[in-house]
């Protein structure tokens, strides 16, 4: 069964500081990953996609990576501020299959003063 | 700016009810789709579309129906709400097929089923 583990589940941070956070998946054959942000009572709004051949890519302060040999993604946050405050999704799809995407349950950042 | 609308943000109903959920996009989009979100859970894919008057089933349409007459609405029907289906309802959309394109999505609507 396809799968992605997300990791940390939450994770609090002080303003300013940076974070990781961790993508694993099982989903075979792999078509690309992208990076969520879901603000609390919103819809996810997309940070980032990867393909197979694609190991990193960034939007502003957010950098994503992708090891597709060990099947990991993360999600790098710089110089974090209070509106970073959410939840990261991890969605990963197959190729050749119609509308399969898995999703991860998320971590859920709080950015602190 | 994609724009997915979604015609409730929050909605109380009680058990046995006949429940619409609506959602309209504003981007010629082909595809739709409507998900639930369940705490600790991932997104669950409910039904989707390709076209309209399309429909298939996703991972968990049980309980649901869909009906997508004009491209940009896409809505789902709870024929006789349930205590279990309370969760926040996530409708998106997408150009092309699903693995290709970023899907883009509404606000959500959380309901509750007493």
């Amino acid at each position: 069964k396809n799968q992605v583990e997300q990791s940390p589940q939450s994770l609090i941070i002080l303003e300013g500081k940076n974070c990781t956070l961790q993508c694993n998946y099982t989903v075979s054959p792999f078509s690309n990953l992208r990076w969520y942000k879901q603000d609390t009572g919103r819809g996810p709004v997309s940070l980032t996609i990867m393909t197979f051949s694609e190991n990193t890519k960034s939007n502003g302060r957010y950098t994503a990576t992708l090891d597709a040999d060990t099947k990991q993604s993360s999600l790098h946050i710089t110089a974090s501020q209070l509106s970073d405050s959410a939840s990261y999704i991890c969605v990963v799809s197959e190729t050749g299959t119609a509308s399969k995407l898995t999703f991860g349950t998320g971590t859920r950042l709080q950015v602190t003063l | 700016d994609v724009k997915v609308t979604q015609s409730s943000r929050y909605l109380v109903k009680r058990t046995g009810e006949k429940v619409f959920l609506e959602c309209v996009q504003d981007m010629d989009h082909e595809n739709m789709f409507w998900y639930r979100q369940d705490p600790g859970l991932g997104l669950r894919l409910i039904y989707f579309s390709y076209d309209v008057k399309m429909k298939e089933k996703g991972d968990i349409p049980e309980g649901y129906s869909v009906s997508r007459e004009k491209k940009e609405r896409f809505s789902l029907i709870l024929e006789s709400a349930s205590t279990n289906q309370t969760s926040m309802y996530l409708c998106a959309s997408s150009l092309l097929r699903p693995q290709q394109e970023t899907q883009y999505f509404g606000p959500g609507t959380r309901l509750l089923v007493l």
